[in-house]
């Protein structure tokens, strides 16, 4: 019963390099999401995806793309980190059964820091 | 748009004292209103939700939060403060027809033994 793993949990990463941040799902859900969370400013979404094959803008997402090949899976990736990137990283999901609605699960988070 | 406001950074409260976390909202629809708890280097956890229903919904660890439409606001409660509540708490909404939770900034609480 793992609900949702993000992987890594931690990275360093110098200006310019690029990764990407795996998040997994094993709950059947249909909605994911990738938030980036900054002192101060709560929870900010990157963006999301309603289905496999599908994603969307969030609020920030700018130096940011992502993928959803796999309904379980969703990818964020970083193509030139800079140090703005600075962040923690939260991955979520959501069922689309309102009778279920909590919400959404939340992984642990990837904290990565842009040197 | 739907938005929230958190309108404390931090909550300080003395142990088995009343703890109380404001949170307003804004949305264009029905809302669907939550809350959710953060501890250090931990994701956030559900505590509890408001979709329909009795204004006056009860969630994990004895918090409680109260509905009010014409004030559109609804505030975390819990009767007795302990020390393990310590935590960062978020509240969110969204709009029935939204994919999409906007959450506030964040209340630090800090309960003190």
């Amino acid at each position: 019963n793992a609900g949702v793993t993000q992987t890594p949990k931690f990275r360093v990463l110098k200006t310019g390099q690029s990764m990407t941040l795996l998040c997994a799902q094993d709950m059947n859900h249909e909605y994911m999401y990738w938030y980036r969370q900054d002192p101060g400013m709560g929870l900010r979404l990157i963006h999301y995806s309603v289905g496999e094959g599908t994603t969307a803008k969030g609020e920030v997402p700018d130096g940011y793309n992502v993928s959803r090949l796999k309904k379980q899976n969703f990818l964020l990736g970083l193509e030139s980190a800079a140090p703005s990137q600075t962040s923690v990283y939260f991955c979520a999901s959501r069922t689309k059964n309102r009778g279920s609605d909590y919400g959404y699960t939340f992984g642990s988070g990837t904290r990565l820091t842009v040197v | 748009a739907q938005s929230v406001a958190q309108p404390e950074d931090q909550v300080n409260v003395a142990e088995g004292n009343p703890l109380t976390v404001k949170c307003t909202y804004s949305v264009s629809g029905n809302p669907y209103l939550f809350w959710y708890v953060q501890y250090p280097n931990r994701g956030l956890q559900f505590l509890l939700k408001y979709i329909t229903g009795d204004n006056l919904v009860k969630g994990s660890y004895g918090f409680e939060a109260e509905f009010n439409k014409s004030q559109t606001s609804f505030h975390l409660k819990k009767p007795s403060a302990l020390v393990s509540d310590s935590a960062l708490y978020f509240c969110a909404v969204r709009d029935g027809g939204n994919n999409r939770l906007a959450f506030g900034k964040g209340n630090q609480v800090v309960v003190i033994p």
